[in-house]
């Protein structure tokens, strides 16, 4: 399956400011996703990122508080912008596992804390 | 609008004991995935179910699902203290998108 390496592993930031959140992947891949996990809550779908498209955000997720790059077939980049403290969360990015029946691989997540 | 419900949120169970966690979910799929999940670490898959009657087993965990009923199960044989993490299970919503059951925090108790 593939490995994906995420940075930052963990980070503080303050109020208003902005972090940048990178996956890489060991492999070419069609899509990526990123995920938010609230603390103590499940994982909620952000956005799916093709290579060569706007990526597509789901509901209650805009592009302005949360715009991606995927510049190419194994990196894409989520940023986090003006952040608040609601913000803090565990940020993970996700790519299918040798196509879709094999599952989803995960990366080991950005745990964000807004102060 | 496609959700999974998982029951129970908490399980507290004493080793050696056996369990069963529910996932159910509202919309046609038959392609359910479990997942667990270590305390400040990421996702690691545990089970990937595709069809109906389909289940799978590793060590004292055991899966399955019923696509007519919507619902998978994640039985645990005889538990053990490492078993304890949060699982989750997770359905394809059709697009190559997941979405997640609310997560069961499973504590094995010596």
């Amino acid at each position: 399956s593939a490995v994906i390496s995420q940075k930052p592993s963990r980070d503080i930031c303050q109020r208003g400011t902005s972090l940048t959140i990178q996956c890489q992947v060991d492999s070419q891949v069609t899509m990526m996703f990123w995920y938010r996990q609230q603390p103590g809550q499940s994982l909620t779908l952000i956005a799916t990122a093709n290579q060569g498209s706007e990526a597509t955000y789901e509901s209650g997720f805009v592009i302005d508080k949360f715009p991606i790059s995927r510049p190419n077939l194994t990196f894409s980049t989520l940023t986090v912008s003006n952040m608040s403290p609601e913000d803090s969360s565990i940020y993970l990015c996700s790519v299918p596992s040798r196509g879709n029946n094999y599952g989803y691989t995960f990366g080991s997540g950005t745990r964000l804390t807004v102060v | 609008e496609l959700k999974v419900e998982q029951n129970p949120l908490f399980l507290s169970m004493q080793e050696g004991k056996n369990y069963t966690i529910y996932c159910n979910y509202s919309t046609t799929s038959d392609r359910l995935y479990w997942y667990r999940q270590d305390p400040g670490k990421s996702l690691e898959s545990l089970f990937v179910l595709l069809s109906n009657g389909a289940v799978k087993q590793e060590g004292r965990l055991m899966a399955s699902l019923d696509t007519k009923a919507r619902l998978s199960t994640l039985h645990i044989t005889a538990a053990v203290h490492d078993l304890s993490a949060t699982y989750f299970c997770a359905v394809d919503s059709g697009t190559y998108k997941y979405i997640f059951g609310t997560g069961t925090r499973l504590k094995v108790l010596a």
